[in-house]
């Protein structure tokens, strides 16, 4: 297993695009969590999915951005109409929900929005 | 609510020079808490935790110990490497399924 994988590294985008970042989870892990990471900031928690069940949405997630886990397995984040605030690096973890906090951090997708 | 305050950086030090960072935290209950380090380009590495007051996290020289009556979990290292540059993250856990991070330290250490 090599781990929580993230793909695009970098996105460029213009203003009002649609872009989709994917994730793919270390494969026994039943958790999977999605943060932002603002320039200068710590990553702040978005949602997090326990199998294909998405059980928390922060209010930073605005209508434009959508999440999903089809099948328990790799999980998509879609940001509808992009804005140039959404320019950010996209962190996904995954975690074994019996292990608490035991998180693995994927290597992020870089989001920049022209 | 709950947060993580860092003492703000860039740090800057010589090779083989003490390095603290300070780390308090705001929460009810009793967190668990965290050390994370990001390498340019990359993604977080957990670096160190501890669960309970009074515990030491230790990893790679790195140690934090989680003082509960200062809310502190300041990270030191006794000899820094250049290759330790980077930002480094203090978080704590509360249940709730999510970390709460810090804004992060930039560690600069020059040969």
């Amino acid at each position: 297993d090599t781990g929580v994988s993230q793909d695009p590294r970098h996105k460029i985008t213009k203003r009002g695009q649609n872009v989709t970042f994917r994730c793919d989870p270390i494969s026994e892990h039943n958790r999977l969590y999605w943060y932002r990471q603002t320039l200068g900031q710590g990553p702040e928690f978005l949602t997090y999915f326990q199998n294909e069940a998405q059980l928390e949405k922060s209010r930073l997630l605005s209508d434009r951005f959508s999440a999903e886990r089809p099948k328990g397995s790799f999980s998509t984040l879609e940001i509808q109409r992009t804005e140039q605030g959404d320019s950010a690096m996209y962190l996904c973890a995954s975690s074994l929900a019996e292990s608490g906090y035991g998180y693995t951090f994927g290597s992020g997708t870089r989001l920049t929005v022209v | 609510g709950d947060s993580v305050t860092q003492m703000e950086g860039p740090v800057t030090l010589s090779e083989e020079a003490f390095l603290t960072i300070n780390c308090t935290y705001t929460a009810t209950g009793y967190p668990s808490l965290f050390w994370y380090v990001q390498y340019p380009g990359e993604g977080l590495q957990l670096l160190l935790k501890a669960t309970k007051a009074d515990d030491k996290g230790s990893n790679k020289g790195f140690e934090a110990t989680y003082r509960k009556e200062t809310t502190s979990f300041h990270l030191e290292k006794g000899s820094v490497q250049v290759s330790d540059s980077a930002v480094y993250f203090c978080a704590l856990y509360r249940g709730f399924q999510k970390l709460v991070f810090g804004t992060g330290t930039r560690l600069l250490v020059s040969p």
